[in-house]
């Protein structure tokens, strides 16, 4: 079943405590993303790969690390999180082979830092 | 900057209402288009989509949209609601340029009076 797994789906941290949430994805893209969902805001981009050692920031890149070593997995690093990080993240993937693709999301993962 | 513009943030039907979510879109280029639904709890699943040909696309769940390039709009329609589709709903553009990112309105989050 093709799929976009996040681990964990809930996480409670302590301000400055390095987190890792992790991505991984069954369908061979090349395109991963994470996104941060917050109430009347909508889902804001915070990284994206479009392949391999291949990274680039999004709207809302401060305090996030990512990194694209394999291509199924795309980790989202907090080295010291606050508590404005405290937010929904979702994972995504795409083929960016051929014109019109759709995104597939994660579970998500529900952080609170405080 | 490209942005994605939902008319109501939050939106109360009865059952059997007919539904219509306004979204609009700034980018002047070529786009794909995108209704994504989020259940309460949930991650977001593909409504439709629009990549080309027929303006009005039909999606799962009785909704279809609407694609009117001269107004930039990608409009969501339901002839008659049910409390089922209590959800929030984003509409998303993926611009077609360099960064082939994906982006997302603010959501509407629909509520269905049983």
């Amino acid at each position: 079943e093709a799929q976009v797994t996040q681990n964990p789906r809930y996480l409670i941290t302590v301000t400055g405590k390095k987190l890792t949430v992790t991505c991984s994805q069954n369908m061979n893209h090349e395109y991963m993303s994470w996104y941060r969902q917050d109430p009347g805001l909508g889902l804001r981009q915070i990284y994206y790969s479009m392949n391999v050692e291949v990274t680039d920031k999004g709207d809302v890149p401060e305090g996030y690390k990512v990194s694209r070593k394999e291509k199924r997995n795309f980790p989202l690093i907090l080295e010291s999180p606050s508590p404005n990080q405290t937010s929904l993240y979702f994972c995504a993937s795409r083929s960016t082979w051929g014109l019109n693709t759709e995104a597939f999301f994660g579970q998500g993962t529900r952080l609170t830092v405080v | 900057a490209q942005s994605v513009s939902q008319h109501n943030h939050h939106v109360i039907l009865s059952e059997a209402a007919s539904l219509e979510l306004g979204c609009n879109y700034s980018y002047g280029g070529t786009v794909n288009l995108f209704w994504y639904v989020q259940y309460p709890g949930q991650h977001l699943q593909l409504l439709l989509k629009y990549f080309s040909g027929d303006p009005l696309v039909k999606g799962i769940k009785g909704f279809e949209a609407e694609f009117i390039k001269s107004k930039f709009s990608f409009n969501l329609r339901k002839p008659s609601v049910q409390w089922s589709d209590t959800a929030e709903y984003f509409c998303a553009v993926n611009v077609m340029n360099r960064d082939d990112k994906i982006i997302f309105g603010k959501g509407t989050r629909l509520h269905i009076l049983p």
